[in-house]
Order: C-alpha cells, then sequence, then structure tokens
C-alpha cells in the first residue's frame, strides 16, 4: 500500500526563522515525491518533486526539501520564513506506473511576525 | 498560459436538486482529476481521466456521482441528487501523462446543500 503521513496538523514558527514542514512516506518501488501549498480560498499549487537525482530539491518561494531514503522522508524545508507562506501544505507521493497522487492530510504553517 | 478553469466558483442549492460543476484543463494536459475537500476528510480523489478516459473511478462515493469527459478540453462532475453531505470544495486538476509531472489545480466550486 502506498501512502504519505504528515505527522503535524499545525507549525508555528517565527518570522525570519528556520522552518521545516515533515512528511514521511511509505511507497513500493522508488518514490516519486511532491510538495504542494495552498492558500486560502485557491487550488493547490506546485512547490517541488523528487523524481531521481540529488537529495536536496529546490523549489518554488524558496522552499526545499531533502529526500531520506533510510528514514523514507521528504521533509519541506526553507532557511528564513517569511508571513506570507502562512498556508496549508501538503506531501503527496505517486507509484512508478500510475498517474494519481497519494496525498497527505496537510499541515498548516503559521508564521508569527 | 491559462491555468485550469472551474465553474461555477459557489454554487447553493437545496438538497434533491441536481449539481453540475465544470472543468476546462490546461491546454495539452492529458490527464484530468477531480478531487474532493472537506475538513473531516482532507482532500480526496474522485476520479481520473487519461485522454479522455476514466481510468479510476474507485473515489466516487456513490452512484449519486457521475463525471465525463466529452474532449479534451472539458470535463463535468454530476452529482443527482445532491445531498446536504455532499457539501465540499471540489477541485479540477491537470497535468501531462506521466507520473513526475505535477498536476495544476484550478481554485474550486465551493458547493453547498442545504
Amino acid at each position: 500500500a502506498q501512502s504519505v503521513a504528515q505527522p503535524e496538523d499545525q507549525v508555528n514558527v517565527a518570522e525570519g526563522n528556520p522552518l521545516t514542514v515533515k512528511c514521511t512516506y511509505s511507497v513500493s518501488g522508488n518514490p516519486y515525491l511532491f510538495w504542494y501549498v495552498q492558500y486560502p480560498n485557491r487550488g493547490l499549487q506546485f512547490l517541488l518533486k523528487y523524481i531521481t537525482g540529488d537529495n536536496l530539491v529546490k523549489g518554488s518561494y524558496g522552499f526545499e526539501a531533502e529526500f531520506n531514503k533510510s528514514q523514507t522522508s521528504f521533509h519541506l524545508k526553507k532557511p528564513s520564513a517569511l508571513v506570507s507562506d502562512s498556508a496549508l501544505y501538503f506531501c503527496a507521493s505517486a507509484q512508478s506506473g500510475a498517474n494519481n497522487l497519494f496525498f497527505g492530510t496537510g499541515t498548516r504553517l503559521t508564521v508569527i511576525p | 498560459d491559462a491555468g485550469v478553469i472551474q465553474s461555477p466558483r459557489h454554487e447553493v442549492t437545496e438538497m434533491g436538486q441536481e449539481v453540475t460543476l465544470r472543468c476546462k484543463p490546461i491546454s495539452g494536459h492529458n490527464s484530468l482529476f477531480w478531487y474532493r475537500q472537506t475538513m473531516m476528510r482532507g482532500l480526496e480523489l474522485l476520479i481520473y481521466f487519461n485522454n479522455n478516459v476514466p481510468i479510476d473511478d474507485s473515489g466516487m462515493p456513490e452512484d449519486r456521482f457521475s463525471a465525463k469527459m466529452p474532449n479534451a478540453s472539458f470535463s463535468t462532475l454530476k452529482i443527482q441528487p445532491s445531498e446536504p453531505r455532499d457539501s465540499a470544495v471540489y477541485f479540477c486538476a491537470s497535468s501531462r501523462t506521466g507520473v513526475n509531472q505535477p498536476q495544476h489545480f484550478g481554485d474550486g466550486t465551493r458547493l453547498s446543500i442545504l
């Protein structure tokens, strides 16, 4: 079975501090991993993906994520949080040969001024 | 480049009525997905199409829900008859074919069934 888990429903961080949003995955075979962000009253927006290659993936708005095979994790990070980063973040996985994504339950990030 | 376009953005109707949600995917995208988002259940995949053909409809809640994609530029999700528990935000997304292709989401239809 394929799944992703986001263990934190809510993450609060002070503006200017580094942020981490956690994600672990369970995928048979090589995982395809994604991060999406959702702002209020909007659809999800693609941030970044890991398919193969470098474990550190850089994406939009200064976000990056690190693929860790031994820990089956794909945590989203940013060195310095902005108030405008406050949103709902979704981790997702896909399986080779399939076209659909499995989404996590989402983590609400609040950046405090 | 226009994104995924959904209509209407908001729909309020009484239970028992038929509801039709519409989606125009991004030109050139071969795959189209319908999702439902609620506080209780999060984001659920209802159905997805590849090259206008339904590939997996296992997420469709029951026979009251149906989806069609008559051509590459249009899809509908229909609920008949509607029930209050169908109230949710419904998203359409499209992508190029391939598991490594990111999905592009519309801004959703907020559906309220009274």
